[in-house]
């Protein structure tokens, strides 16, 4: 199984609402991530957590917050966004860190802040 | 710092033509390659991977040898299909200091467009 489960698929928020994301793997992966992306654009990491540790922050806003509460479990907290900051969420999750394991990617949340 | 290139297209064929996406990328040291498919409105799959220097990478008929020389990883397939519409990103993952990888640095990404 090589599943990687996120919820919700779509949120609509205001700029003063408080959400969170949450993704969800069951392959064992000690690696997962979060990216950023927005229409016909790549996507763009935001952070990486490592046996359950914020290894990587890539300078993103602190209205993201990211939390991993064991290893199976990724959320992404939202607060005071900008309609900017609307796009597709993506996690992922990888065996480890090294450059040689493929990441695993899950279907996104599509998020729109009015 | 790493970075990829390939063509963003829209690149379209007829159905049963042959394919090549181009994708170059530039690395400090020794990255492993990806290409990845994306169809409308989902997440990203992995479609073939390689990690070292001739390593070819191969799935649904879609191949892609990694070519150290041209720092090259260019994705062909012999006989496209409708169903292979989406678009496709060639990543790149490369060790940092601490000795993990940061994550996947992506081209632009090509959009295929396959006609019957």
């Amino acid at each position: 199984d090589t599943e990687v489960t996120q919820t919700p698929k779509h949120l609509v928020m205001g700029m003063t609402n408080k959400k969170s994301l949450k993704c969800e793997q069951h392959m064992g992966h000690r690696a997962m991530y979060w990216y950023k992306q927005k229409a016909k654009k790549p996507p763009e990491l935001m952070f990486v957590y490592s046996y359950e540790k914020l290894s990587i922050n890539e300078s993103v806003p602190s209205r993201f917050s990211p939390e991993c509460p064991n290893s199976s479990l990724l959320n992404l907290h939202l607060h005071a966004l900008q309609p900017e900051d609307s796009a597709l969420y993506l996690c992922a999750s990888s065996q480890d860190r090294g450059s040689f394991y493929e990441q695993y990617f899950g279907p996104g949340t599509r998020l729109t802040v009015t | 710092g790493d970075s990829v290139t390939q063509m963003e297209g829209p690149v379209t064929l007829s159905e049963e033509a042959f394919l090549t996406i181009n994708c170059t990328y530039t690395a400090t040291g020794y990255p492993s390659l990806f290409w990845y498919v994306q169809y409308p409105g989902e997440g990203l799959q992995l479609l073939l991977k390689a990690t070292k220097a001739d390593d070819k990478g191969s799935n649904k008929g879609f191949e892609a040898t990694y070519r150290k020389e041209t720092t090259s990883f260019h994705l062909e397939k012999g006989s496209v299909q409708v169903s292979d519409s989406a678009v496709y990103f060639c990543a790149l993952s490369e060790v940092d200091s601490g000795g993990g990888a940061d994550g996947l640095t992506f081209g632009k990404g090509t959009h295929l467009i396959i006609q019957p």
